[in-house]
C-alpha cells in the first residue's frame, strides 16, 4: 500500500523549535519530488516546501523561508521539515505530500494524515 | 506569486450537477488540480492534469479550463460529495512553487 505517515508534531513555545518527520512505504520514493502543506485550524490549504527528488532543490513559502528547512534520505525513505523560530501562526496540521510534477501541473496525489503543531506559550 | 481565487460556498440539490470555479493568473499556463477534503481526514486528489481521475475517483467528477477559469463538475452530485474542495496550480513565476485557492465548501441539499 503507497502510504505517507507523519510523525513529530506537538506543542512548542513561540521561538521554539520541533522537527517532523514522514516516512514512505509502497513506492519508489526516490523517483518523487515531496512536499509539505499545512492547514490552520479552520483555514485552507497551504503549500509550504518542496523538495526535489535528490534533494539537490528545494523552495519555500515566503512566510517559513529562512525559518524552516526540508530535506530528505532516500536511503531511509524519510522526508522531514526542521522548524525554527517558530509563531503562533505556525500553527497548523502538517501534512507531508507526493508530487506528480510534470510540464504544465503540479498535483500531490498521495497525502499523509497530517501531525498537529501548536505554537503557544 | 500569484493567487488562486474560490467561491467560499456553492450549494447542489442532491442528483444536480454543480460547478465550482477557480480563477488565477497561473491557469493560463499551468493546469489546476482540485482535492477534495472531508472533516477531520487529509485532502484527497480527484482531478489533476489536463482532466484526469485517479483510481477511485467516480466519473460524475470532471475538470476542464479556459483562460485563466478552471473548473470542477460534479455530474449527479451524491450526498458523500459534500465537503470542501480546493484548487491548486504552479506559481506563475515557473519556478516549483506552488498556491492553493482558498477552498468552498459544497453543500449537498
Amino acid at each position: 500500500e503507497v502510504q505517507l505517515v507523519e510523525s513529530g508534531g506537538g506543542l512548542v513555545q513561540p521561538g521554539g523549535s520541533l522537527r517532523l518527520s514522514c516516512g514512505a512505504s509502497g513506492f519508489t520514493f526516490s523517483a518523487y519530488w515531496l512536499s509539505w502543506v499545512r492547514q490552520a485550524p479552520g483555514k485552507g490549504l497551504e503549500w509550504v516546501a518542496n523538495i526535489h527528488q535528490d534533494g539537490s532543490e528545494t523552495y519555500y513559502v515566503d512566510s517559513v523561508r529562512g525559518r524552516f528547512t526540508i530535506s530528505r534520505d532516500n536511503a531511509e525513505n524519510s522526508v522531514y521539515v526542521q522548524m525554527n523560530s517558530l509563531r503562533a501562526e505556525d500553527t497548523a496540521v502538517y501534512y507531508c505530500a507526493r508530487v506528480l510534477v510534470g510540464a504544465k501541473g503540479y498535483a500531490f496525489d498521495i497525502w499523509g494524515q497530517g501531525t498537529m503543531v501548536t505554537v503557544s506559550s | 506569486s500569484s493567487e488562486l481565487t474560490q467561491d467560499p460556498a456553492v450549494s447542489v440539490a442532491l442528483g444536480q450537477t454543480v460547478r465550482i470555479t477557480c480563477q488565477g493568473d497561473s491557469l493560463r499556463s499551468y493546469y489546476v488540480s482540485w482535492y477534495q477534503q472531508k472533516p477531520g481526514q487529509a485532502p484527497v486528489v480527484v482531478i489533476y492534469g489536463k482532466n484526469t481521475r485517479p483510481s477511485g475517483i467516480p466519473d460524475r467528477f470532471s475538470g476542464s479550463s479556459s483562460g485563466n477559469t478552471a473548473s470542477l463538475t460534479i455530474t449527479g452530485a451524491q450526498a458523500e460529495d459534500e465537503a470542501d474542495y480546493y484548487c491548486n496550480s504552479r506559481d506563475s513565476s515557473g519556478n516549483h512553487h506552488v498556491v492553493f485557492g482558498g477552498g468552498t465548501k459544497l453543500t449537498v441539499l
